[in-house]
């Protein structure tokens, strides 16, 4: 069985601090996709980040930066110098990379919130 | 590019209502869709996907169904809608097995 834990339920920072958001997940199959994606109040998923298992290279895109680690199962997502549009409810998600398996499984999410 | 739109995108249905939320995707052919529900302050739980017409996979046994009459049109439906059915509705798309799926801006249900 696939699992993805988000264990921080909610995150307060103020503007311009950097901020860790946790992914933990569990998985018995050697390859796989991990997902970043953020959710802003007005509902719509948006897609951030998409990580094969094989391609353990930490990645930067501007103030998002992501660390993958398959030896303790994490991927984690860092904001840097954060700001109020950052504000939003953000999932990790993770899915078997074989032919047909459909099923994204996501964590509960982390709420953020930027303190102007 | 690729665009992908849902209505309505709210609705307020008495209990024993029938439902019926449509999805459509465009830009893009024979995609993978997907349904999923959000409950309040929870995480995603998908309900249904397709990866063609007519052809429907059930991820939970539930109160609904869906239906893919077109390539790109996906639909969710109730015959008598249940208190539990309230939610946030969410449909998706993808392409090519490694992409991410894309999602749509949702609806958000409320049955009363």
């Amino acid at each position: 069985a696939q699992k993805v834990t988000q264990a921080q339920t909610e995150i307060s920072v103020v503007e311009k601090e950097d901020v860790t958001l946790d992914c933990v997940y569990e998985t018995r199959d050697t390859t796989y996709y991990l997902f970043w994606y953020k959710q802003p109040p007005s509902g719509e998923l948006v897609f951030l980040i998409r990580r094969n298992s094989f391609d353990e290279q930490n990645e930067i895109s501007g103030r998002y930066s992501w660390n993958f680690q398959k030896s303790t199962s994490s991927f984690n997502f860092t904001i840097t110098a954060s700001q109020v549009v950052d504000s939003a409810v953000y999932f990790c998600a993770l899915r078997r990379s074989n032919f047909g398996n459909e099923k994204l499984t996501f964590g509960t999410g982390t709420r953020l919130t930027i303190i102007p | 590019s690729q665009t992908i739109h849902q209505w309505p995108a709210t609705l307020v249905q008495p209990v024993g209502s029938p439902l019926s939320l449509e999805c459509t995707v465009e830009g893009t052919s024979n995609p993978n869709l997907y349904w999923y529900r959000q409950a309040a302050g929870r995480g995603l739980q998908l309900l249904f996907y397709s990866v063609g017409i007519g052809q429907i996979s059930s991820e939970v046994p539930q109160n609904l169904s869906a239906s893919r009459p077109q390539d790109r049109q996906f639909i969710l439906s109730s015959k008598k809608l249940l208190l539990s059915d309230s939610g946030f509705y969410l449909c998706a798309w993808r392409t090519g097995a490694p992409n991410p799926q894309y999602f749509g801006p949702g609806t958000r249900l409320t049955v009363t």
